[in-house]
């Protein structure tokens, strides 16, 4: 099992622009999250998913949308980016049902200019 | 407000020694605790978890401590080994979601050879 994917690990954007960050799972999850890292720090909740069809906020949502039309797949979207955007994201997974356990992915670096 | 904080920023510990990293929390209300490692450009990984019903669990040379009484939960490695420099995160069920969990700001853990 690859576990849980994002695409890409790296971006830069310019002021203004959007993007979609990618993740997907193959465990089955139901439960889905993302999280930013700035350095040095720890990690923050933007939005998180506890199965397909379902979303909600977390700490930090401004600035960032989310849908989850499949158990799979939890996209994060970026309408108009803005430097206080830059920072690490991270996207994971858990069951739910047996335990709370996260599983990360492996982060996407994001730089906002 | 409701955070999870670390004592000490950075450890310095020889090969060989025993590790002790320390995680306060605020939250009287959580009931699960989670310690993550994190290695440079890495997601974190799980390393251990605990129940707020336990004050003790161990694992491959890692033990987790938990004192309710006064919010503090410590993270014990033994026989410290270069593989273990990485930051380490403790992790609490938070106020977002039972299965969203809040992070600390970590800390960083360095063994020398």
């Amino acid at each position: 099992n690859a576990g849980v994917t994002q695409t890409p690990k790296f971006r830069i954007l310019k002021i203004g622009q959007s993007m979609t960050l990618q993740c997907t799972q193959d465990m089955n999850h139901n439960y889905m999250y993302w999280y930013r890292q700035d350095p040095g720090m720890g990690l923050k909740l933007i939005y998180y998913s506890v199965g397909a069809g379902i979303t909600d906020k977390g700490e930090v949502p401004n600035g960032y949308n989310v849908s989850r039309s499949t158990t799979e797949d939890f996209p994060l979207r970026l309408e108009l980016a803005a430097p206080s955007q830059t920072s690490v994201y991270f996207c994971a997974s858990s069951d739910g049902a047996t335990n709370e356990k996260l599983f990360f992915g492996s982060g996407t670096q994001l730089s906002v200019l | 407000g409701e955070s999870v904080g670390l004592h000490l920023p950075t450890l310095s510990v020889q090969e060989g020694d025993n590790s002790i990293i320390n995680c306060a929390y605020s939250n009287s209300a959580s009931d699960y605790f989670i310690w993550y490692k994190q290695e440079s450009g890495k997601g974190p990984q799980f390393i251990i978890d605990i129940r707020s019903n336990m004050d003790k669990r161990q694992g491959q040379r890692v033990t987790v401590l938990l004192n309710k009484t006064v919010k503090h939960l410590s993270l014990q490695i033994a026989a410290t080994q270069p593989g273990d420099s990485a930051v380490y995160f403790c992790a609490e069920t938070g106020r977002t979601g039972r299965r969203a969990l809040t992070f600390g700001s970590g800390t960083r853990l360095q063994v020398q050879p």
